[in-house]
């Protein structure tokens, strides 16, 4: 079965560049989740959504950041202008709808800003 | 905010030793988990314990939890090089929402 994709694994780019992320989550999953991993902060939710509508996005950092979910096989998490601070590495993760779940999660991107 | 709190923030042993790592959380949940982090790889699922269990095992990996501390504890048993990863606890707090501690980096020294 394939697991959750993301892509690009590797992103680098200059500073106020749009930046765009995407996630394929597991088919059958309706709850998809975007995070965000530093050293400095940890893992932390940025947003998430059941079956394709965005149930809470307070952990969006700023407004320049985005996320959609046009149908329940895709999703992008857009970065616009981009910022070094930005600079992390983006998991997606999906889970089926009951709970409690495991989520399963993709490789991630490393996103460099310079 | 980071909900766990994992305890110690990096742990080295011996092949074939065991590893203890501890989480500590802040209110009350519904179930608790456990990931494992390969470097450069996301995280994997390893069990998951609900608040009205005391114990879990699966393979050489075995879960404690006391609600009344807060606080569950991860072993893995006979530990082997592959082991070497983070090990992160993530309590559920509204809805689908997982909340993730700081991890545990695990050295397993061949």
């Amino acid at each position: 079965d394939a697991g959750v994709i993301q892509s690009p694994r590797h992103e680098v780019t200059e500073m106020g560049q749009e930046v765009t992320l995407r996630c394929k989550p597991i088919s059958g999953h309706n709850s998809l989740f975007w995070y965000r991993q530093t050293m400095m902060r940890g893992l932390e939710l940025l947003i998430y959504f059941n079956n394709n509508v965005p149930i809470d996005d307070s952990g969006m950092p700023e407004d320049r950041f985005s996320a959609k979910m046009p149908n329940a096989s895709f999703s992008t998490l857009k970065i616009q202008p981009s910022e070094p601070r930005d600079s992390a590495v983006y998991f997606c993760a999906s889970s089926p709808g009951d709970r409690p779940v495991p989520q399963h999660f993709g490789d991630g991107t490393r996103l460099s800003i310079l | 905010s980071q909900q766990g709190e994992e305890d110690p923030q990096a742990l080295s042993i011996q092949e074939g030793e065991n590893a203890t790592m501890n989480c500590s959380y802040k209110t009350s949940i519904n179930n608790l988990q456990w990931y494992r982090q390969n470097s450069g790889r996301g995280l994997v699922h390893l069990i998951l314990i609900r608040s009205n269990e005391r114990e879990k095992h699966s393979g050489r990996l075995r879960v404690t939890l006391d609600t009344s501390k807060k606080s569950s504890s991860l072993l893995i048993t006979a530990s082997r090089a592959a082991d070497t990863a983070s090990y992160f606890c993530a309590t559920d707090g509204t809805a689908r929402q997982l909340t993730f501690g700081s991890g545990t980096q695990l050295t397993v020294l061949p």
